[in-house]
């Protein structure tokens, strides 16, 4: 089945201790992407990987880092994670077909708690 | 970066009527997209359009690609109780200067009363 795998789903930790969710697709997409929802704001993009060893930043990426060193793996690093990035966390990928990006599969999410 | 506009934030309304929401934008996209997200779930690709002034359907669902390419509706058609979710809109710039960015709306949540 295709799909984008999250883990953990929910999780709640404290101020500056170090986490990563993780993110796995199946369908061979070039292009991942991590996304944070929060009330009133929508969707909106921290990171994103054309392909392996291709990251660039979104429009909130202050607090987190990524890599991309297989093409099935995105994951999410927050170093210090503080009650700020309290949110619900998406990873979704792309094929980039015909250089369009937009049309992605999505994770079911993570929830994170920073206390 | 750039901003979507998306209305209303919300609607209830009665099975069987008819749902319009749109979304603006202050500069152009390449591509248009329509997302639902369903409780406890990640969003689902609706519908995609790539031209300006393109119209497509998906069902009840119907979506339009503005033609100044800064605008783009959705409608959608005699709704049902399992239309309820929320709604985005998205903008993509495939092969402008922010190639791989896209940017979302705030979302609209529709309540649809039995």
């Amino acid at each position: 089945e295709a799909q984008v795998t999250q883990n953990p789903r929910y999780l709640i930790t404290v101020t500056g201790k170090k986490l990563t969710v993780t993110c796995s697709q199946n369908m061979n997409h070039e292009y991942m992407s991590w996304y944070r929802q929060d009330p009133g704001l929508g969707l909106r993009q921290i990171y994103y990987s054309m392909n392996v060893e291709v990251t660039d930043k979104g429009d909130v990426p202050e607090g987190y880092k990524v890599s991309r060193k297989e093409k099935r793996n995105f994951p999410l690093i927050l170093e210090s994670p503080s009650p700020n990035q309290t949110s619900l966390y998406f990873c979704a990928s792309s094929l980039s077909r015909r250089g369009i990006t937009g049309e992605l599969f999505f994770g079911e999410g993570s929830r994170l708690t920073v206390l | 970066g750039q901003q979507l506009n998306q209305s209303p934030q919300s609607m209830f309304i009665q099975e069987g009527e008819d749902v319009s929401m749109n979304c603006t934008s202050s500069s152009i996209f390449n591509t248009w997209l329509w997302y639902k997200q369903e409780p406890g779930e990640g969003p689902v690709l609706l519908i995609a359009l790539y031209k300006a002034g393109e119209l497509t359907s998906n069902g009840r669902l119907t979506a339009q690609f503005g033609i100044t390419r800064k605008d783009s509706f959705l409608n959608i058609s005699a709704s049902i109780p399992s239309d309820v979710g929320i709604y985005f809109c998205a903008g993509d710039n495939a092969g402008g200067t922010s190639y791989g960015k896209l940017t979302f709306g705030q979302g609209t949540i529709l309540t649809v009363h039995p």
